[in-house]
């Protein structure tokens, strides 16, 4: 049973337009939530997170919303970039002493000049 | 980089045969995790360690074990492998292991001919 999901495979965005990625959780006990950037050959890189007390958290070009009625959340990157070209993954974890994160699949984000 | 270093970075071996993936966690940090990325899959959770104590058990095989050891540095043992084994397997590290970014080492890659 998939309780992270990223539905879209892939996107593919304009240089300088917004790209919007986005989750959905079925697990109402995941309170905390983070993006995770990932290049071939390499580990996923930490981009931003959000605790469920909160529905916006920003860092620079990126924005990570979170509707927990919709158990759904989304990041934005304004403007976007070639070099945000990677997969992006989602991840969530619930508050329960010890800290597992679970992961969607992924989006692959490709971004054109 | 994050910090985390994992080795050796690619392993190639044949069904039935023994392993060990090392994983040194960035200083400071008391917590290790070990992921699997399957082809085409999510990061699944195998197990999380706390200061030389194992904190959680996700998705792990029974022919799988993994340790902490008093350096803080830890290792993935994988038994008996099968070609389903091969796959790409991250280690991550955080601070306390809770409620807190994981930063992930570049992944040590799998092969099982």
């Amino acid at each position: 049973d998939q309780q992270v999901k990223q539905n879209s495979p892939s996107l593919s965005v304009q240089e300088g337009r917004i790209s919007i990625l986005n989750c959905d959780y079925t697990n109402s006990m995941f309170d905390y939530f983070l993006w995770y950037k990932k290049y071939p050959a390499e580990g996923p890189t930490f981009l931003i997170s959000i605790s469920s007390i909160k529905d916006k958290n920003e860092d620079g070009r990126f924005t990570v919303f979170l509707n927990k009625s919709a158990k759904h959340l989304s990041l934005h990157i304004v403007p976007s970039q070639p070099g945000d070209s990677a997969v992006y993954f989602c991840a969530a974890s619930e508050n329960t002493g010890f800290q597992k994160l679970v992961f969607g699949t992924g989006t692959r984000l490709l971004v054109s000049p | 980089d994050s910090g985390v270093t994992q080795t050796p970075k690619h392993l190639i071996t044949a069904t039935g045969q023994r392993v060990t993936l090392r994983c040194s966690p960035r200083s400071g940090d008391l917590s290790v995790y070990w992921y699997q990325q399957s082809l085409d899959q999510g990061l699944q959770f195998l197990i999380q360690y706390y200061n030389g104590e194992e904190r959680a058990k996700g998705n792990i095989l029974e022919r799988f074990s993994a340790q902490q050891f008093p350096d803080l540095h830890s290792e993935l043992n994988l038994s008996s492998l099968e070609l389903g084994d091969s796959a790409l397997y991250f280690c991550a590290s955080s601070a306390t292991g809770v409620f807190e970014t994981q930063y992930f080492g570049p992944g040590t890659r799998l092969l099982v001919l």
